[in-house]
């Protein structure tokens, strides 16, 4: 079965420098993978995603991350922060398991941005 | 186009009490899915739908029952609340693809989710 960690509970940035959020998942072939947020009291919005092809994926509001195979990472980056950017960051994971495609989510990351 | 709508919002219950959660996506989606949501622990997986008929637990099915019997609707039951119960529940569905279609996959929609308290 599938696994995501997200090593950092909390990362602290000051509005205006970049950001990189952490993800390293655990799957024997190439998986789905995802990058969601999730403002307070609200749902979980996609930010962008990789299934095949360009490691290099672009995403919406500026977010880019990057598939490295050898590492098992997928990590979450943006060149300069936003204080709206504040919200929590899940990583995830999808792969076929007994011919069922089953997203794999993990703990989160709270991102905090200081004025 | 609404996507994943969820009902209700909020809702506080009694021990012992029963209710049922709604969820229906209008995207034809083929797979649904129930998590939990808990501080500091992610999203956990209840149960899941690959189609209409077709239901599986997930990680943590205890204290909760499914049932799909359109494409369109995947209610959960909570038989007897509990206060280990209280938490925010997320309904998602997908449409994923494999092989050559790999690149048609859809992502997981999100509804904006239930927020139970169980007192």
């Amino acid at each position: 079965a599938q696994s995501v960690t997200q090593p950092d509970i909390h990362i602290t940035v000051s509005e205006g420098a970049s950001l990189e959020l952490r993800c390293n998942y655990s799957y024997g072939a190439t998986p789905y993978l995802f990058w969601y947020v999730q403002s307070p009291g609200q749902g979980l919005q996609l930010l962008l995603k990789y299934f095949s092809g360009d490691t290099l994926v672009q995403g919406i509001k500026g977010f880019e991350a990057e598939f490295k195979r050898s590492q098992s990472s997928f990590n979450l980056r943006k060149p300069s922060v936003h204080w709206s950017d504040a919200a929590e960051y899940f990583c995830a994971v999808g792969a076929p398991s007994g011919g069922s495609y089953i997203p794999t989510f993990g703990r989160g990351t709270s991102l905090i941005v200081h004025p | 186009n609404a996507g994943v709508t969820q009902t209700p919002k909020f809702r506080i219950l009694k021990i012992g009490q029963s209710m049922t959660l709604q969820c229906t996506q209008d995207m034809n989606h083929n797979y649904m899915y129930w998590y939990r949501q808990d501080p500091g622990m992610g999203l956990k997986l209840i149960y899941y739908s690959v189609g209409a008929g077709i239901t599986d637990k997930g990680e943590v099915p205890n204290g909760y029952n499914v049932s799909r019997s359109t494409t369109e609707d995947f209610p959960l039951r909570l038989e007897l609340a509990a206060p280990s119960q209280t938490s925010v529940y997320f309904c998602a569905s997908s449409y994923p693809r494999t092989g050559t279609y790999r690149s048609m996959n859809t992502e997981a929609f999100f509804g904006q989710g239930t927020r139970l308290t169980v007192v």
